[in-house]
């Protein structure tokens, strides 16, 4: 089966402009997260859509971060406006419902962001 | 929150057995046990998982404490391309049934 695939795979942008990250699940994946990795630190969980709704938030910078997840199918993350500790790995997660903790999740490779 | 604590850091000898443990003293009942590794420049990967008894796949042999404070995850011959970041981790209560990742054990192998 095909993985989980995000673009861009690198992104350069200077701080205070805006990016975008995509994000297409596994078929069939219900739920799908978004984590940040700082360099060196394990992956933090931004959010958390079940299907085309969300389920927790709120660990999400809300005043500059955004994600939607249209269809219950892709989804984007945006950042509007960047700033420099925003620099870091942004990773899609898909697992086949919310019970992450019998199936596990499949991690995409990741944006690498990195603000200047 | 049931928190787990790994070492920091691991060195292996190629295609010797490596036994990378994990304390969660705090543990629940209900906690199951997940194993990841992240390999250099890529997203997480998912190794094994269980709840009481221990585990078995192709990747590894996950053994669990008869009183599941602790556990342990067996690679039965490391190679380099083993070397990775391992993350053991519990189920989150607070977190809904997300997984929390804390920041593992860097495994190193040698040929």
């Amino acid at each position: 089966e095909a993985g989980v695939a995000q673009s861009p795979r690198y992104k350069i942008i200077e701080k205070r402009q805006s990016v975008a990250f995509w994000c297409n699940p596994i078929s069939g994946h219900a739920t799908l997260y978004w984590y940040q990795q700082i360099l060196g630190q394990g992956p933090k969980l931004l959010i958390q859509f079940q299907n085309n709704g969300v389920v927790d938030d709120s660990q999400l910078p809300k005043d500059r971060f955004s994600a939607e997840r249209l269809k219950g199918v892709d989804s984007t993350l945006k950042i509007q406006p960047a700033k420099l500790e925003d620099s870091a790995v942004y990773l899609c997660a898909s697992s086949p419902d919310a019970r992450a903790y019998l199936y596990g999740y499949t991690f995409g490779s990741g944006t690498r962001l990195t603000v200047v | 929150d049931a928190k787990t604590t790994q070492p920091n850091s691991m060195e292996s000898n190629e295609e010797e057995p490596v036994h990378l443990p994990c304390n969660h003293s705090t543990i629940s009942g209900t906690d199951y046990i997940h194993w990841y590794r992240q390999l250099p420049s890529q997203g997480p990967e998912y190794v094994i998982h269980g709840l009481t008894s221990n585990v078995n796949n192709r990747m590894a042999s996950l053994a669990i404490a008869e009183d599941r404070k602790s556990s342990t995850l067996i690679l039965h011959r490391a190679t380099l391309r083993d070397a990775a970041v391992y993350y053991c981790i519990l189920r989150d209560n607070n977190a809904g049934n997300m997984l929390t990742f804390g920041g593992g054990t860097r495994l190193m192998v040698k040929p």
